[in-house]
Formats: structure tokens, C-alpha cells, sequence
């Protein structure tokens, strides 16, 4: 049972166009929700993360959005840029309860043509 | 200051054989983490290290699964026998231990096992 789940699988998006990741959770008792970014070869890099207690948070281009009612939070990208062509992951985790190991979601690949 | 690193980058092995994957974490980071992503689907749990003890080894698969952290620097993830749906890539985290939680984890480049 995928207790985090992710969508779209890819998108691609023009230069200067906003991609949105989507992602879904099940279990209420988590509390840290990361998104992760991923390129070929390297392992996945902490992008931004957020907290239960806020609704939004941004940083430069990245912002997420987090509706704890509905279980839900997502990643937008402005502007997007072909340097931002990567596999996302999206996480979840119960920090102090279970050693802040991270449940991801599928991941969705990025292409931003130019 | 120094990332996370892995060894091999790749393996490819036969079926029933015996592979030893290897994680430095950052020098000073106590908790580790290994994951594991099968083609295709999400980025698996396998266990985490406080130093060497292990914290919680709830996702490993199977007793074919060995992981150890000795001396609590640099980790080992064998596979003995490997089997076809071990293939994938292995990744290490680790970050440091403080109480205040919400420590990021610094990610290896992973290790891609193929078993054939």
C-alpha cells in the first residue's frame, strides 16, 4: 500500500511555464514533508520542505502548498527553466516517532524544453 | 566538505551470488539510512543507523539482507543470495543527530544492482 501518492508520472513544460506535482498522504501522523530533486546520476538533493503548521511556503521559483484537511500538498515550479529538468520525489515522515525515515511518493520527471 | 558516497556505482551479478554495497556518510553524521528504489516505483525505506546501533530495520525485505555499521562511521548493505527483484538502486542518507528533528538527509548518488 503506497502511503504516498504522486502525480503526474512526467510533464513537460515549456520555458516560463509553471509545472505542479501533486501528492497525496494517508497517514496523519505525519509531520515533515520534503520534496527531493533528482538528476541523472546523482542522488536526490532536499529541494524544499514544509510543515504541517503552515499552509505555504516559498523559496525563489519553488513554492508548497499544503492542505492539511485534505491530505494533500504540492510543489509548483515557476518559471520553469531547462536547468529545472529532473525526477521530483515527493516525502513524508514522522520526525520524532520514527526517526524521520521518509515514505516518498513515485516521483514525476520534469522535461522543460526550451 | 565531502558528500555522501557509495561503492560500487554499479553491479551486476548473477542470481545467488553475494554482493556487498558500501555507504560513507559525512563525516559527523550519526544517523544513516539506506533506501532502495525498484524500477519504476517509489524510493523504499530499508533501515536506519544511530551510530552503529540499528534504530529500525522495518523495511528490509528478508533475512537475505544484511546491513552493519561498525564503529559508526561507514556502512555495508549485503545481499546473500541475491535474487532477480534485488536489482535497483540502492541510495545511502545520512544526516547529523540533534533533537530538534527535521534533519535534512544528504543523499548518495546510490549504487544501480542488477541481478541476473
Amino acid at each position: 500500500q503506497q502511503q504516498v501518492k504522486q502525480s503526474p508520472q512526467s510533464l513537460i513544460v515549456q520555458k516560463g511555464g509553471i509545472s505542479i506535482i501533486n501528492c497525496a498522504y494517508e497517514n496523519t501522523a505525519f509531520d515533515y514533508f520534503p520534496w527531493y530533486q533528482q538528476f541523472p546520476g546523482k542522488g536526490p538533493a532536499l529541494l524544499i520542505a514544509i510543515r504541517p503548521d503552515v499552509s505555504e511556503k516559498k523559496e525563489g521559483r519553488f513554492t508548497i502548498s499544503f492542505n492539511k484537511s485534505a491530505k494533500q500538498f504540492s510543489l509548483h515550479i515557476m518559471d520553469s527553466q531547462p536547468g529545472d529538468s529532473a525526477t521530483y520525489f515527493c516525502a513524508a515522515s514522522r520526525v520524532r516517532a520514527a526517526g524521520n525515515k521518509l515514505t516518498f511518493g513515485g516521483g514525476t520527471r520534469v522535461l522543460v524544453k526550451p | 566538505e565531502a558528500g555522501v558516497t557509495q561503492f560500487p556505482s554499479h553491479s551486476v551479478i548473477e542470481k545467488g551470488q553475494t554482493v556487498t554495497l558500501r555507504c560513507d556518510p559525512i563525516s559527523g553524521h550519526d544517523n544513516l539510512y539506506w533506501y532502495r528504489r525498484v524500477m519504476g516505483k517509489e524510493i523504499k525505506f530499508l533501515l536506519h543507523f544511530v551510530k552503529e546501533s540499528k534504530q529500525d530495520e522495518s523495511g528490509m525485505p528478508n533475512n537475505r539482507f544484511l546491513a552493519e555499521r561498525t564503529g559508526g562511521t561507514y556502512s555495508t548493505l549485503k545481499v546473500q543470495p541475491a535474487e532477480l527483484e534485488d536489482s535497483g538502486v540502492y541510495f545511502c542518507a545520512s544526516s547529523p543527530y540533534r533533537d530538534s528533528s527535521y534533519n535534512e538527509q544528504f543523499f548518495g548518488p546510490g549504487t544501480r544492482l542488477t541481478v541476473l
